[in-house]
């Protein structure tokens, strides 16, 4: 169980262009979902923390306009990054939470590869 | 806000034992996790500690400390599979995750 999925799993695209990358929950339903940035070689950094009906709450740096969060139901958030640019090509991780009392597992999807050119 | 440390790069020979330290500072803390991230994979989950103490499971522990704000990763047995980055990750009041930097732990025959 507790099972994310993303897609797509990779994306190129070019510098201008907005890619939409979704985060599903497919046995569960997520009262939260939270997306990540990977730069090589570096570790996790969570972008925003999103509730289902809800607008993101986004981290100090990342800009709101620029990466558009969804969550529109308990199984589905996603993710776009609007004109997207070379120093945006990053990996894209998310994960959902049921968020019960006692229980703040996150679960993470396989990621998303993004590379604009 | 968080801050979390752990080492850059470890290095341990197979059928070996590597103890990966972290420590924090906090503003809130809700439990600490080890993730386990192969290159180009996303994190898988090893372990959670919310009280202090050790927490055994097979090949791997983790030790938390809350008062010292630390933890330990340890891995026994260690084989050639368990290269990989180890992340340690402290979640505050909001469920929120906030991750170290991530140890390469690479293992040689």
């Amino acid at each position: 169980g507790a099972v994310v999925s993303q897609h797509p799993s990779w994306v190129i695209c070019k510098s201008g262009t907005s890619v939409k990358i979704e985060c599903r929950s497919l046995d569960f339903q997520a009262t939260t979902m939270f997306w990540y940035r990977q730069f090589p070689k570096q570790s996790l950094m969570l972008m925003a923390t999103s509730n289902e009906g809800s607008k993101a709450t986004y981290e100090q740096g990342v800009e709101k306009d620029k990466f558009l969060i969804n969550h529109a139901s308990l199984t589905l958030s996603t993710l776009t990054v609007t004109s997207a640019h070379p120093e945006d090509s990053s990996f894209y991780i998310c994960s959902a939470s049921w968020g019960l009392a006692g229980t703040n597992e996150q679960f993470f999807g396989p990621g998303t590869r993004l590379t604009v050119l | 806000g968080q801050n979390i440390d752990q080492p850059t790069e470890m290095t341990a020979t197979e059928g070996a034992i590597v103890q990966i330290n972290c420590t924090y500072q906090t503003s809130g803390f809700n439990g600490l996790f080890w993730y386990q991230q192969h290159a180009g994979e996303a994190p898988t989950f090893l372990s959670y500690n919310v009280l202090d103490g050790l927490e055994e499971k097979g090949r791997f522990s983790s030790f938390l400390s809350r008062s010292k704000g630390y933890s330990y990763l340890l891995l026994k047995e260690l084989q050639m599979k368990d290269s990989a980055s180890y992340l340690c990750a402290v979640s505050d009041a909001g469920n929120k995750l906030t991750f170290g930097g991530g140890t390469r732990v690479l293992v040689k025959p």
